[in-house]
């Protein structure tokens, strides 16, 4: 089974850059997932990592070591809109080729403030 | 291209009533994904299929659920009788064949039992 960790809240200040930690205990690993979700919405895909190392999307960048079982999402440049829940996510590898259930973290809820 | 599609976006019912969830997946996605998230809880797996088929039930509670995607299209999830600890929200998500590719959520039914 897969045990997902990551902070319940955090708070940063319009402008900054805040990093949302996220680490992982799995019994099989075939990709890491950040969604971002405002209340009452779908979560929205942000980032893909199956590989170690920083992948970088604009203002928002997600961070793999498999062998730490450790992910960050950095977000820079913070706007207000960025207030939302951060949901780290692991998936299963089926082993079938064919895509396989997700794993949640409780997700972090980050308020940016003025 | 329209995204993932659940109906009703809020149900409420009574302890012992029948209530189905709908979700209509992306078009041409054959993996269609239920989840569900209790009250203060992660987002939790529980049933995947690929098209018409069930590749992944593990995360169903009870046999008070069941799922269906007659013709691998649209997905329903019946849940008969209700108990009061299945109030929560239910999120379906689609996505391409293959290992790579990332899930789209749709915006989730929150369902109410009194």
């Amino acid at each position: 089974g897969q045990n997902i960790d990551q902070p319940t809240e955090m708070t940063a200040t319009e402008g900054a850059i805040v990093q949302i930690n996220c680490t992982y205990q799995t019994s099989g690993f075939n990709g890491l997932f950040w969604y971002q979700q405002h209340a009452g919405e779908a979560p929205t895909f942000l980032s893909y990592n199956v590989l170690d190392g920083l992948e970088e999307k604009g203002r928002f960048s997600s961070f793999l070591s498999r062998s730490k079982g450790y992910s960050y999402l950095l977000l820079k440049e913070l706007q207000m809109k960025d207030s939302a829940s951060y949901l780290c996510a692991v998936r299963d590898w089926a082993g079938t080729g064919t895509a396989s259930k997700l794993t949640f973290g409780t997700g972090t809820r980050l308020q940016v403030t003025l | 291209e329209a995204g993932v599609t659940q109906f009703p976006s809020h149900s409420v019912i009574e302890k012992g009533q029948t209530v189905t969830l709908r979700c209509d997946p992306i078009s041409g996605h054959d993996n269609l994904y239920w989840y569900r998230r209790v009250m203060g809880k992660e987002i939790k797996f529980l049933l995947h299929f690929v098209k018409e088929s069930k590749q992944d039930e593990s995360g169903m509670p009870n046999n008070r659920f069941l799922a269906e995607r007659t013709g691998g299209t649209y997905s329903t999830l019946k849940v008969q009788p209700a108990e009061l600890e299945d109030s929560g929200v239910y999120f379906c998500a689609s996505s391409r064949l293959g290992g790579e590719t990332e899930a789209f959520f749709g915006q989730g039914t929150r369902l109410t039992v009194v």
